[in-house]
């Protein structure tokens, strides 16, 4: 079965600091990848996904991350926080290799302080 | 453009009681899921119907039932409520089951059980 480790629950960063949140996977075959924003009682939104191509992508608010297949990881990044990315962010992988249960599998979530 | 429509919102229940959660989508998505948010804990799937007129059980199933009514609705049914079911329930829908399209979330169902 899928897994997948965010590693921190959470991080504090200052404001236009770099934002560095990462995620890991434990798939030998490359699954499609997510990345989702949460803001307090609302549901997920999507920030960026890797499919295939290239294996950097682009998403909303400035994010962006990176799949690197030989480190089964896609870590998050943003190069200037801003107060309104305090949120809780979740990595999710969708195995398409059939077999199993549909669905997203997601990391444990962190938590994106801003410090002003 | 409403997309993924949750309702209640909130609902308090005492042990044993039962309760249907609703779920509509309005973007014409074949599939549909449900999921439990616990702290610490992320998402886990509970069920999905990757097509309309079929469901599956996924990581947590135990102690809940589903229908797919059709294909904008997907229903979540804790027929004797418990405990330990005290969560944050969120819907979502996708275009096809096992795509590289993203699943869209609803808001959320806030269920405490007493």
């Amino acid at each position: 079965a899928q897994s997948v480790t965010q590693l921190g629950s959470h991080v504090s960063v200052s404001e236009g600091a770099l934002v560095l949140l990462r995620c890991n996977y434990s798939s030998s075959v490359p699954p499609y990848l997510f990345w989702y924003v949460q803001y307090p009682n609302q549901g997920l939104q999507l920030l960026l996904k890797y499919t295939t191509g290239a294996t950097l992508v682009k998403g909303i608010n400035g994010f962006e991350a990176e799949f690197k297949k030989s480190e089964t990881s896609f870590h998050l990044t943003k190069p200037s926080a801003h107060m309104s990315d305090a949120a809780e962010y979740f990595c999710a992988v969708r195995d398409f290799s059939g077999g199993g249960a549909d669905g997203l599998t997601f990391g444990k979530g962190t938590h994106l302080i801003i410090q002003p | 453009n409403a997309g993924v429509t949750q309702t209640p919102k909130f609902q308090v229940l005492k042990t044993g009681q039962s309760m249907t959660l609703q779920c509509a989508q309005d973007m014409n998505h074949n599939s549909m899921y449900w999921y439990r948010q616990d702290p610490g804990m992320g998402l886990r799937l509970i069920y999905y119907s990757a097509s309309e007129g079929t469901t599956d059980k996924g990581e947590v199933p135990n102690g809940y039932n589903v229908s797919r009514l059709n294909k904008r609705e997907f229903s979540l049914r804790l027929e004797s409520a418990a405990p330990s079911q005290t969560s944050v329930y969120f819907c979502a829908s996708s275009e096809a089951p096992r795509g590289n399209q993203p699943q869209h979330f609803g808001d959320g169902t806030r269920l405490s059980i007493l």
